[in-house]
């Protein structure tokens, strides 16, 4: 089975913080993708990586990067935390190849809030 | 640019009766199509994607879904629901020119099934 794992289920940050959000694969799949989930908005796209080091950009990629070294893990970065980063945040791998049809494989999730 | 639209906010269906969550789509050319399903505090679950082929898909859990393309729309449906099938239910695009397989999400449908 594939398994996708993210690093916290919970986090709490201050304002300002640096914040990153790890996510690891173990199928050897090629894309890999950060969304967040908020209520009513369904799952947005914040960025996406085909390959290490390749990174694009999502539908909200403002105030956000991302991190690529390795294949099997990808690392979203909030440089300064806001409030309104406060999210469910899910990371999502899909399996080797670029075709669209490639089901996307999700980790449970981490529920970050910045006060 | 692709679209996803649940009308429902909730379904609220009692435990036996036939379940259907409703999803309409707008993507150019044909689209790939997935079903994925949230339990609380989890992560997206895969139930059924339609690629090409047979209009009616199959997936886990006794769940399918009609691909119908006069009508732009992609229903999930389950003859007889079960209140553990209470969960998040997300439609999803991905527009088969898409090379990296990125989903557009609709914003989600709560399915509440009553004993």
């Amino acid at each position: 089975d594939v398994k996708v794992t993210q690093s916290s289920r919970y986090l709490v940050k201050r304002t300002g913080e640096k914040v990153f959000l790890e996510c690891v694969q173990d199928m050897d799949h090629e894309n890999m993708f950060w969304y967040r989930q908020d209520p009513g908005l369904g799952l947005r796209l914040i960025y996406f990586s085909y390959d290490v080091k390749m990174k694009e950009k999502g539908d909200i990629p403002e105030g956000y990067s991302v991190s690529r070294e390795k294949k099997e893990r990808f690392s979203l970065i909030l440089e300064s935390a806001s409030t309104n980063q406060t999210s469910m945040y899910l990371c999502a791998s899909s399996l080797p190849g670029l075709a669209a049809s490639d089901t996307q494989y999700f980790g449970p999730g981490t529920r970050l809030t910045v006060l | 640019a692709q679209s996803v639209a649940q009308p429902e906010d909730q379904v609220n269906v009692a435990e036996g009766n036939p379940l259907t969550v409703k999803c309409t789509y707008s993507v150019s050319g044909n689209p790939y199509l997935f079903w994925y399903v949230q339990y609380p505090n989890r992560g997206l679950q895969f139930l059924l994607k339609y690629i090409t082929g047979d209009n009616l898909v199959k997936g886990s859990y006794g769940f399918e879904a009609e691909f119908n393309k006069s009508q732009t729309s992609f229903h999930l449906k389950k003859p007889s629901a079960l209140v553990s099938d209470s969960a998040l239910y997300f439609c999803a695009v991905s527009a088969r020119t898409d090379s990296w397989g990125k989903l557009q999400f609709g914003a989600g449908t709560q399915v509440v099934v009553t004993p």
